[in-house]
């Protein structure tokens, strides 16, 4: 049972480069989230999946998408990266309306020079 | 606007040195409470959940509680392995994101 897991660990991109951030998790849980962390701003909610087939836009979506491709697998692309997308990028899942613990991956450090 | 506030924002105690540290917050209704703590360079740990005023969880040397407008997690008599961030998150019954707060960095010294 590994929980949330994220791809890739590290990433350096130029600017105007393009990437998918991968999540997946093995808890069946209904719902997924995207958070940002920067430094003394705190987790940032980028998007949400509250059940499979459903997205919705958090507190900073612009210059991202999400796919939600199936119960355990939820992307977070990047078209045109830009250096104010610098951060540690958190997937997190939890089981539903009523059970809302969130439980978090491990991040992706990425870089846009 | 659902708002968070940690303090302090670093905190340095001696082990055994018992504290407490504070999260206060604004949501136009609590739906639950979570305490998180985060080492450095990894994802968030879950630790409580609290949901209602006057509830108080329990874990090893941590103890959260719950306050109409805040929580305080506190820790007694502190180890080194204690040390990370520790981040509060209300959740609003309005809404299924959390808002989390920026955290305390709390440092114990053997």
């Amino acid at each position: 049972n590994a929980g949330v897991t994220q791809t890739p660990k590290f990433q350096v991109l130029k600017t105007g480069q393009s990437m998918t951030l991968q999540c997946a998790q093995d808890m069946n849980h209904n719902s997924m989230y995207w958070y940002r962390q920067d430094p003394g701003m705190g987790l940032r909610l980028i998007y949400y999946s509250a059940s499979e087939g459903t997205t919705d836009k958090g507190e900073v979506p612009n210059g991202y998408n999400v796919s939600r491709l199936n119960k355990r697998e939820f992307s977070l692309r990047l078209e045109s990266a830009a250096p104010s997308q610098t951060s540690v990028y958190f997937c997190a899942s939890s089981g539903g309306f009523t059970t809302d613990t969130q439980y978090f991956g491990p991040g992706t450090r990425l870089t846009v020079l | 606007e659902d708002q968070v506030t940690q303090s302090p924002e670093a905190l340095r105690l001696q082990e055994g040195e018992s504290s407490s540290l504070n999260c206060s917050y604004t949501v136009s209704g609590l739906r639950g409470l979570f305490w998180y703590r985060q080492d450095p360079g990894k994802g968030p740990e879950f630790l409580f959940t609290l949901y209602s005023a006057g509830e108080e969880k329990e874990k090893e040397r941590l103890k959260a509680t719950l306050t109409k407008k805040e929580s305080f997690l506190h820790i007694t008599a502190p180890k080194p392995e204690d040390s990370a961030t520790y981040l509060c998150a209300p959740q609003d019954t309005g809404r299924r994101a959390l808002t989390f707060g920026s955290g305390t960095r709390l440092q114990v010294q053997p």
